[in-house]
């Protein structure tokens, strides 16, 4: 079955900084990618998704994530964190190809400081 | 559009007790799941249903059953509650089973079993 690894249980940093949260996959064909966030208290929510074509796609609020087949990445970034991105970040791919279910990483806690 | 609702948000059972946990979208959404979220282990997928009629298990359905009588309710029962079944709950529905990855989650239930 393909997986996601997220290497970073919690990140912490600064309102203002750059962001870069890491996923790595194991997919034996082209995959299929996804970055959804999770505020406290709330359910999930797509950010953003990867399906062919463009290596660099945008998201909603200001993130995006790069796609790096020579690396088995597909990192999520954003210039300058706000304290509303707070939240916990999960990683995802489809579980084989052609199946209907969505594997998710562990996910990484996003803290930022003043 | 209430979008994906879940009811109750807390719940607390006794070992053995059963209960369901009601899932309702009112976006007309083919493909609904649910996942159990626990703390260090990200999101895993109980069960599925790629529309009305049509049911199929995922990464951990042992002690849960489902049912999917209408396009927008998908409720999920547990039969006979175990501590190992505290968790936080999320139901969550897609457009349609290509787009199931486009996942539209909802608030979630906290499920304790004492």
């Amino acid at each position: 079955a393909q997986s996601v690894t997220q290497p970073d249980i919690h990140i912490t940093v600064s309102e203002g900084a750059s962001l870069e949260l890491r996923c790595n996959y194991s997919y034996g064909a082209t995959p299929y990618l996804f970055w959804y966030v999770q505020s406290p208290g709330q359910g999930l929510q797509l950010l953003l998704k990867y399906f062919s074509g463009d290596t660099l796609v945008q998201g909603i609020k200001g993130f995006e994530a790069e796609f790096k087949r020579s690396q088995s990445s597909f990192n999520l970034r954003k210039p300058s964190v706000h304290w509303s991105d707070a939240a916990e970040y999960f990683c995802a791919v489809p579980s084989n190809f052609g199946n209907e279910k969505l594997t998710f990483g562990t996910g990484t806690r996003l803290t930022i400081i003043p | 559009n209430a979008g994906v609702t879940q009811t109750p948000k807390f719940q607390v059972l006794k070992t053995g007790q059963s209960m369901t946990l009601q899932c309702a979208q009112d976006m007309n959404h083919e493909y609904m799941s649910w996942y159990r979220q626990d703390p260090g282990m990200g999101l895993r997928l109980i069960h599925y249903s790629v529309g009305a009629g049509i049911t199929d298990q995922g990464e951990v359905p042992n002690g849960y059953n489902v049912s999917r009588s209408t396009t927008e309710d998908f409720p999920l029962r547990l039969l006979s509650a175990a501590p190992s079944q505290t968790s936080v709950y999320f139901c969550a529905s897609s457009p349609t089973r290509l787009r199931h990855h486009e996942q539209y989650f909802g608030p979630g239930t906290r499920l304790t079993v004492t």
